[in-house]
C-alpha cells in the first residue's frame, strides 16, 4: 500500500542550527502538507502546498520556516534557525485530488532542539 | 481560529465494551476525518466523511457526519486491546486548505 515516508525519524539539533526535514509523498498525490504535534498536544497545521507554491500557512509558519519541492518526489521543510519551542513531531501529509480529500500522514520526524 | 472540541479526553473501558466519542464545533465543515495515533507514530486514517448525515462503517468502527455539519461521532464496538491509542477527529472547513484537529481521545482498555 502506498505510504508517505519521512526522514529522519529523529533529529537532534542545537538551538540556532538549521534543519531540513524530508518527505516523500504518495506518488500520484498533488497536494502536500506539513503539520506538527508538540508532545501530548493536538496536531497543528503548518502549511499546504500545491503546484509548486504555498497555498495556505498558519501563524506558526513564520519567516524561519520554508518548504520546497526540489524534485518530482521530495517535499522538504526547512527551519532556518531552530528554537527550543520548535521541538515537536513534524508530520508530512499528502492528498490526491484536493484539500478536501483523505489526507495520509507519514510516520513523523521527532525534532529535539537542545 | 477554528476550534474542534473533542470529548471525552480519555476513556478507560473493559475489553469488549463499546466506545463512543464525538467532536463539535461552531464552524461548518464539509469533510470530517477520524484518525488513530499510536505512540511515536503518525495519524492513521480510519474513516472519511463527506456529506451531512453520512454514516460510514469500517469493520467495528462507525462514524457519522452530523446533519448540521458542525459535529461528528465515532463509535467502536466490542473493543479489543489493539484499539488502545489516541483518536483524533479532523475537519476541513469549506474553502480552507488545512485540517483542523480535535484535542484527541485517549482510549485505554483493561483486559
Amino acid at each position: 500500500e502506498p505510504e508517505v515516508t519521512q526522514t529522519p525519524s529523529h533529529q537532534v539539533t542545537q538551538m540556532g542550527q538549521e534543519v531540513i526535514l524530508r518527505c516523500v509523498p504518495i506518488s500520484n498525490h498533488l497536494y502536500f502538507y506539513w503539520y506538527r504535534q508538540i508532545l501530548g498536544q493536538k496536531v497543528e497545521f503548518l502549511v499546504s502546498f500545491y503546484n509548486n507554491e504555498i497555498s495556505e500557512k498558519s501563524e506558526i509558519f513564520d519567516d524561519q520556516f520554508s518548504v520546497e519541492r526540489p524534485d518530482g518526489s521530495n517535499f522538504t521543510l526547512k527551519i532556518r534557525s531552530t528554537k527550543l519551542e520548535d521541538s515537536a513531531m513534524y508530520f508530512c501529509a499528502s492528498t490526491e485530488e484536493g484539500f478536501s480529500t483523505e489526507a495520509f500522514f507519514g510516520q513523523g520526524t521527532r525534532l529535539t532542539v537542545v | 481560529g477554528q476550534q474542534l472540541n473533542q470529548s471525552p479526553q480519555s476513556m478507560f473501558i473493559q475489553e469488549g465494551e463499546d466506545v463512543s466519542m464525538n467532536c463539535t464545533s461552531s464552524s461548518i465543515f464539509n469533510t470530517w476525518l477520524w484518525y488513530k495515533q499510536d505512540p511515536g507514530e503518525g495519524p492513521v486514517l480510519l474513516i472519511a466523511l463527506y456529506k451531512a448525515g453520512e454514516l460510514t462503517s469500517n469493520g467495528r468502527l462507525t462514524a457519522q457526519f452530523g446533519i448540521t455539519r458542525k459535529d461528528s461521532f465515532l463509535n467502536i464496538s466490542a473493543s479489543i486491546p489493539s484499539d488502545v491509542g489516541i483518536y483524533f477527529c479532523a475537519g476541513l472547513i469549506q474553502g480552507a486548505q488545512k485540517l483542523v484537529f480535535g484535542q484527541g481521545t485517549r482510549l485505554t482498555i483493561n483486559p
